[in-house]
């Protein structure tokens, strides 16, 4: 079976200052990641995916996710944040076992102050 | 590109009625689609796979005459809650899957909020 866990509901940074949001995941087979930003009465949009090749992967915005296997992790980080970044963030899981089905983390609502 | 959208964005009914979404791709073909719904300041939980032409594949735990779903054309697919209940309430969202692209693309929706009195 395949899972993520964030490790973190909450996270609040002042803008300009190192975005750190965690990830950690669970899977049979080798899996791809991403990670989606979901904002107020948008659709999710995409930020960035894994899927075997590069293990840095840069994604839009200035955000970028790092895959440790042997931390069994992805995550996400972003030098700067801006006040637009405030968001609530999705880790995700998806494998070939799952029929490619994308199995979301619990979320973590990003808050940027000024 | 790439746009998905959704009907209504919100919509408030009474108890024992069915209420019908919209998901609608509007500059691909998707030949699969899925529902998730997400509770307040929780995951998005997939409901179910509906691919175009044949019958939705339900996860486990969805009551398939309750949620009713139909993927007629390669750009609608529709989610009807049959005689909601306030239970139902929630935050409705779907994705559809270009046809010919890579398993894991998915483009989602803006949500559909249900609230059932």
């Amino acid at each position: 079976a395949q899972s993520v866990t964030q490790l973190d509901s909450h996270v609040s940074v002042s803008e300009g200052t190192p975005v750190l949001l965690r990830c950690n995941y669970s899977s049979s087979y080798s899996p791809s990641l991403f990670w989606y930003v979901q904002h107020p009465n948008k659709g999710l949009q995409l930020l960035l995916k894994y899927t075997s090749a590069a293990t840095l992967v840069k994604g839009i915005n200035g955000f970028e996710a790092e895959f440790k296997k042997s931390e069994t992790s992805f995550h996400l980080t972003k030098p700067s944040a801006h006040m637009s970044d405030a968001a609530e963030y999705f880790c995700v899981v998806s494998d070939r076992n799952s029929g490619y089905a994308l199995n979301f983390g619990k979320g973590t609502s990003l808050l940027v102050t000024p | 590109g790439a746009v998905v959208s959704q009907h209504p964005s919100r919509v408030i009914c009474k108890s024992g009625t069915s209420v019908k979404i919209e998901c609608r791709s509007l500059d691909f073909q998707a030949t699969t689609m899925f529902w998730y719904r997400q509770f307040p300041k929780q995951s998005l939980m997939l409901m179910a796979t509906s691919n175009e032409g044949s019958k939705a594949t339900y996860e486990q735990g969805v009551e398939k005459d309750k949620f009713l779903i139909n993927h007629a054309s390669l750009t609608l697919s529709t989610l009807t809650v049959t005689s909601a209940h306030p239970e139902d309430s929630s935050f409705y969202i779907c994705s559809a899957r270009p046809t010919g692209g890579d398993w894991e693309t998915q483009y989602f929706g803006p949500g559909t909020r249900l609230l059932v009195l």
